[in-house]
């Protein structure tokens, strides 16, 4: 069975730090596009990063340069560090795995989420 | 970047079919998604290139395309179709890019 379940989330400070992490069981993360989509408290969902199997990674104009996504292959595990916090980072992050019959464009399974919170 | 455009709610009785529609540019060179996504839940796909249903996702659902517009269907509404429903594109062309409609809230009167 396919499981996601995205782990790190916090209160942190405007220009802080945090690191979320995505533990996947019943696929390999490295063989898969994986992908972070966020959504702030009661909006709608915005994509945030991708990165494909063959290790490149992609970034939404409003984290470039500020969020890396990556991958421990043999954790199977995928993370989002996420530096230099703002208040409009605040968001639900959902970690999602594309599924190759979208070749790659959307996303089958989901984990649960995980709530991060900027503020001072 | 590119915006897709969905309208804010839709309201059916049950048994009657919905349709959500969802705007875009780029639609006619991409293909669109449809996310269900019910309160305190992850989303779930409902409907991947345009019009294909993935497993365990009811016949109701069903999905269409006329140049740069997509709609989403829903037809026999039931009350557990209650939700908001999202489209999604991407461009993968370079750089990679992805993007969702603001999300539409469809209320089973």
């Amino acid at each position: 069975e396919v499981q996601l379940v995205e782990s790190g989330g916090g209160l942190v400070q405007p220009g802080g730090s945090l690191r979320l992490s995505c533990a996947a069981s019943g696929f390999t993360v490295s063989s898969n596009y994986m992908s972070w989509v966020r959504q702030a408290p009661g909006k709608g969902l915005e994509w945030v990063s991708v990165i494909y199997s063959g290790g490149s990674t992609y970034y939404a104009d409003s984290v470039k340069g500020r969020f890396t996504i990556s991958r421990h292959n043999s954790k199977n595990t995928l993370y989002l560090q996420m530096n230099s916090l703002r208040a409009e980072d605040t968001a639900v992050y959902y970690c999602a795995r594309a599924p190759r019959y979208c070749g790659g464009d959307c996303w089958d399974y989901w984990g649960q989420g995980t709530l991060v919170t900027v503020s001072s | 970047s590119y915006e897709l455009t969905q309208p804010p709610s839709v309201s059916v009785s049950p048994g009657q079919t919905a349709r959500i529609t969802c705007s875009g540019d780029a639609l006619p060179k991409q293909y669109a998604y449809w996310y269900q996504q019910k309160p305190g839940q992850a989303p779930v796909l409902v409907i991947y290139k345009d019009s294909e249903r993935p497993s365990g996702i009811p016949e109701r659902f069903s999905g269409s395309s006329s140049g740069t517009t997509v709609t989403l269907t829903i037809s026999g509404v039931q009350a557990e179709d209650e939700a908001d429903y999202y489209c999604q594109s991407a461009d993968s062309s370079g750089t990679y890019q992805a993007v969702f409609g603001g999300g539409t809230k469809l209320t089973v009167l």
